[in-house]
Order: structure tokens, then C-alpha cells, then sequence
């Protein structure tokens, strides 16, 4: 009963390290996504995979970039940390369609000096 | 992009107390509606949604939520609460895409 799997569940950056997280889903989804949570603000959706071969920009897309490696993994890669980028990330799948629900990995708590 | 409202912040209760959370979405056509909720140190978890149908929703856990389409509201109850509901909720909307818009969640907590 895996569902979403991310690692790693936690890091520590210096400001302008590099850093990719890794996502994985073991339901057959073709939707995949990535979020992060600050305090007061919710989730805010980073970038999102309709359907294996795509990627789309979400809400809050500077400073990040994604690859869709197949079908089961997607990563979200920050090239350049930044301290305002001190956050947790969730990555989620769902079934196509936007009335499915989406199902969360446990996060990853990112804090960047 | 919507913009989801949640109007509680913190709410602090007693167990058996009743629980409502008020959530208002600003797009008026037609929206998916989700409650999920975030235990301590857990990730989110799905406890309903709306996307047609009888406006009046039950999820897990016994919680309800309902749907007014003409007050752009989707508010969560639950009867009487338990302190294992001690969690923060968050409401999420979505039109015909995929991009999920979240409230800035409640923190409930319930003192047994």
C-alpha cells in the first residue's frame, strides 16, 4: 500500500545548491503534481502532469523546473535554492479528470540557508 | 486561478462539541468542491467531495459537508467531535483543470 512516495523527507540546502526531489506512484495515475505548504498560505500548486509527456506551470513556478520520467515518477528540481524556497513539499497523483481526488505523499520539509 | 476563502483560522473545542468550517470559492460556474484533512505530522487525506448531485455530502470519519451553489460555499459539520479530529482542514477547488486551488487551511483543536 505504497500510494505516493517521496523522497527524501527532509533536507538542508546552502543558498545556490542545487536539489532534486524525487515522486513516486504506484496507483496507475496519469495525473501527477507538485505543491508546497507554508504557514497561512495552504498548498500552492507548482507544477502539475496531465498525462505522461506533459507538464504545465502552476501557481508559483520560479525557481523550479519538473521532469515527468514516466508514467509512475516525477521530480521537481530546484536549480538554484533560495531561502524563500524553505518550505514542505507535497507531491500528489490522481486519475484524469479534475473531479478525482488527488492523493498526497508524506511531504518533504526543505530548508535552505 | 480561484480564490478560496476558509474563515477560521484556529478553532479551539471540547469534545462533543458540534464543528462547523465555513469555505467560499469565487468562481461561479461549475467547480469541484474537496475537504482534506492533515493529521499531525501526516499528509492530506481526502474526507469528501462535490461535484454533482445531492449537495448535501458525507465522508469519512462522520463528517458532512454542504454545498450552496448561490452563497459560493462549501462548509464542513461535524456533529461531535472527537479528540482523534484534532487536525488542520483544508478546503480546494477546482473548474474543468486540474489546477487545484487550496484555502489556508483551519487548525482544529479539540481538548479532551
Amino acid at each position: 500500500n505504497a500510494g505516493v512516495t517521496q523522497t527524501p523527507k527532509f533536507q538542508v540546502l546552502k543558498t545556490g545548491q542545487s536539489m532534486t526531489l524525487q515522486c513516486a506512484q504506484d496507483m496507475n495515475h496519469n495525473s501527477m503534481y507538485w505543491y508546497r505548504q507554508d504557514p497561512g498560505m495552504g498548498l500552492r500548486l507548482i507544477y502539475y502532469s496531465a498525462s505522461e509527456g506533459t507538464t504545465d506551470k502552476g501557481e508559483v513556478p520560479n525557481g523550479y523546473n519538473v521532469s515527468r520520467l514516466n508514467k509512475r515518477e516525477f521530480s521537481l528540481r530546484l536549480e538554484s535554492a533560495a531561502p524563500s524556497q524553505t518550505s514542505v513539499y507535497f507531491c500528489a497523483s490522481s486519475r484524469t479528470g479534475s473531479n478525482q481526488p488527488q492523493h498526497f505523499g508524506d511531504g518533504t520539509r526543505l530548508s535552505i540557508l | 486561478a480561484q480564490s478560496v476563502s476558509q474563515h477560521n483560522h484556529h478553532v479551539i473545542l471540547s469534545e462533543a462539541a458540534s464543528l462547523e468550517l465555513g469555505c467560499n470559492y469565487s468562481y461561479g460556474g461549475t467547480v469541484n468542491l474537496f475537504w482534506y484533512v492533515q493529521y499531525p505530522g501526516q499528509h492530506l487525506q481526502l474526507l469528501l467531495k462535490y461535484f454533482s448531485g445531492d449537495p448535501l455530502v458525507k465522508g469519512i470519519k462522520g463528517f458532512e459537508a454542504e454545498f450552496i451553489k448561490s452563497k459560493f460555499s462549501f462548509n464542513l459539520r461535524k456533529p461531535s467531535v472527537q479528540w482523534s479530529d484534532t487536525a488542520e482542514y483544508f478546503c480546494a477547488v477546482n473548474e474543468a483543470d486540474y489546477k487545484l486551488s487550496f484555502g489556508a487551511g483551519t487548525t482544529v483543536t479539540v481538548r479532551a
